[in-house]
């Protein structure tokens, strides 16, 4: 079965503080996809980034970065230095392997994260 | 990446009544997707729509309460059949790109649905 569990459901910081968005999956493929998404309070989905299996590089984008294990099915995202912009749901999401029905992404339970100023 | 149009962004519906949702892509893409996002809840994937034939529905849904259409490559429907208060929730439209090595999805802005 795959699965995407991000078991924090809320989290609140206040500004400048980093922050980590935990993120667990399961699958039984050894070809899958992960995904981070944003969605602010406006409600559209932002994409943050995408990651294949087949490459452990983690990834650092501005005040962003992500850390994927797969020793621990894990694709964990930081935000260093918090602003209040960042509040919003994130959202870790899943697509197996190679066409058909393994097109489609499964999501996580989503994080709020809420930025105090 | 591909840019989505859906529209309305959000309306105010009576019970029994239905609503057509609509998603236009700015380029062909290989995927298009709907999902129902409850208040407060993560993305369901509804189904996914495909060009020309019909949608392949998820569990817990079925066509005659989400009818779908995809007539091409760049533009999709879906329709919220006999609304009632349970079916209040956002939709939101998915464009799926497709290549060799990569996959990339899109969504639209949402449609935020309230039925009284």
């Amino acid at each position: 079965a795959q699965k995407v569990t991000q078991a924090q459901t809320e989290i609140s910081v206040v500004e400048k503080e980093d922050v980590t968005l935990d993120c667990v999956y399961e699958t039984r493929d050894t070809t899958y996809y992960l995904f981070w998404y944003k969605q602010p309070p406006s409600g559209e989905l932002v994409f943050l980034i995408r990651r294949n299996s087949f490459d452990e590089q983690n990834e650092i984008s501005g005040r962003y970065s992500w850390n994927f294990q797969k020793s621990t099915s894990s694709f964990n995202f930081t935000i260093t230095a918090s602003q209040v912009v960042d509040s919003a749901v994130y959202f870790c999401a899943l697509k197996q392997g190679y066409g058909g029905a393994t097109n489609k992404l499964i999501f996580g339970t989503g994080t709020l994260l809420a930025v105090q100023p | 990446s591909a840019v989505i149009s859906q529209k309305p962004s959000r309306d105010i519906c009576q019970r029994g009544t239905s609503l057509t949702i609509q998603c236009q892509v700015d380029s062909q893409v290989t995927m298009m997707f709907w999902y129902r996002q409850q208040p407060g809840q993560s993305l369901t994937l509804i189904a996914t729509a495909n060009q020309g034939s019909e949608a392949t529905y998820e569990s817990g849904f079925v066509i005659d309460k989400f009818p779908i259409s995809r007539p091409n490559l760049t533009f999709s429907t879906l329709t919220v059949s006999n609304m009632s208060p349970e079916d209040s929730s956002i939709y939101l439209c998915s464009a799926g790109l497709v290549a060799v090595t990569n996959y990339g999805y899109t969504f639209g802005s949402g449609t935020r649905l309230t039925v009284v």
